[in-house]
């Protein structure tokens, strides 16, 4: 069965602490990797994507992924979290269709 | 760019009644999405279109359930006789082209079923 499993459910940071958010994947076939973020009030928004190549990536506002393929996983990494960094992460996995199978999200705090 | 719009943001109805919601995809986006989530979950797939034709349906989606995009241009979500358990946040998303592409996400349907 295809499914997506984010094993925090709510991280509490200090400002300027290093995350790691776990993401595993079970999927057949070609696998795509995403994780999306949604900031308070906001929609659903890219934060990086992996489909071949250099399995460490890097998206945007500093938060990168490495795709771990033995491990079946796509963690998400940042060294120094900030305040504005405050939303709901979700990790997820596609085939060649565009759709998309997603975690059931970690949502992080962070404290200033 | 002006974004992925769905109306409308809010929709109570009571048990049993129709709903219709609307999507309007980023213009010349051929594949546009509709996911459901609930409460302390990620999005859940319903179906896509590419262009007008609709492609894949979600097993999630019964018959109660009805999408089109006649136009290639916006998508309609349709849920006949609502039950409590239908409650969720209708998202959709568009796409430029194929499964490489980012999806762009609307802010969403908010349903509550009394």
């Amino acid at each position: 069965a295809q499914s997506v499993s984010q094993h925090n459910h709510h991280v509490i940071l200090s400002e300027a602490a290093s995350l790691e958010l776990g993401c595993n994947y079970s999927y057949g076939g070609t696998v795509n990797l995403f994780w999306y973020v949604q900031y308070p009030g906001q929609h659903l928004q890219l934060l990086l994507k992996y489909f071949s190549g250099d399995p460490l990536v890097k998206g945007i506002k500093g938060f990168e992924a490495e795709f771990i393929k033995s491990k079946f996983s796509f963690n998400l990494r940042k060294p120094s979290v900030q305040w504005s960094d405050t939303a709901e992460y979700f990790c997820a996995v596609g085939g060649n269709t565009g759709k998309l199978i997603f975690g059931q999200g970690t949502t992080l705090q962070v404290k200033p | 760019d002006t974004g992925v719009s769905q109306n409308p943001r809010h929709k109570i109805t009571k048990r049993g009644q129709n709903v219709t919601f609307r999507c309007d995809p980023i213009s010349e986006h051929n594949r546009l999405y509709w996911y459901r989530q609930t409460l302390g979950q990620g999005p859940e797939f319903l179906t896509y279109f590419q262009n007008e034709a609709q492609l894949e349906k979600s097993r999630l989606l019964s018959d109660r359930f009805s999408a089109e995009r006649p136009k290639g241009s916006f998508s309609t979500l349709e849920i006949q006789r609502t039950e409590q358990g239908d409650s969720a946040m209708y998202l959709c998303a568009s796409s430029p082209r194929g499964f490489e592409e980012k999806l762009f996400f609307g802010s969403g349907t908010q349903l509550s079923v009394l």
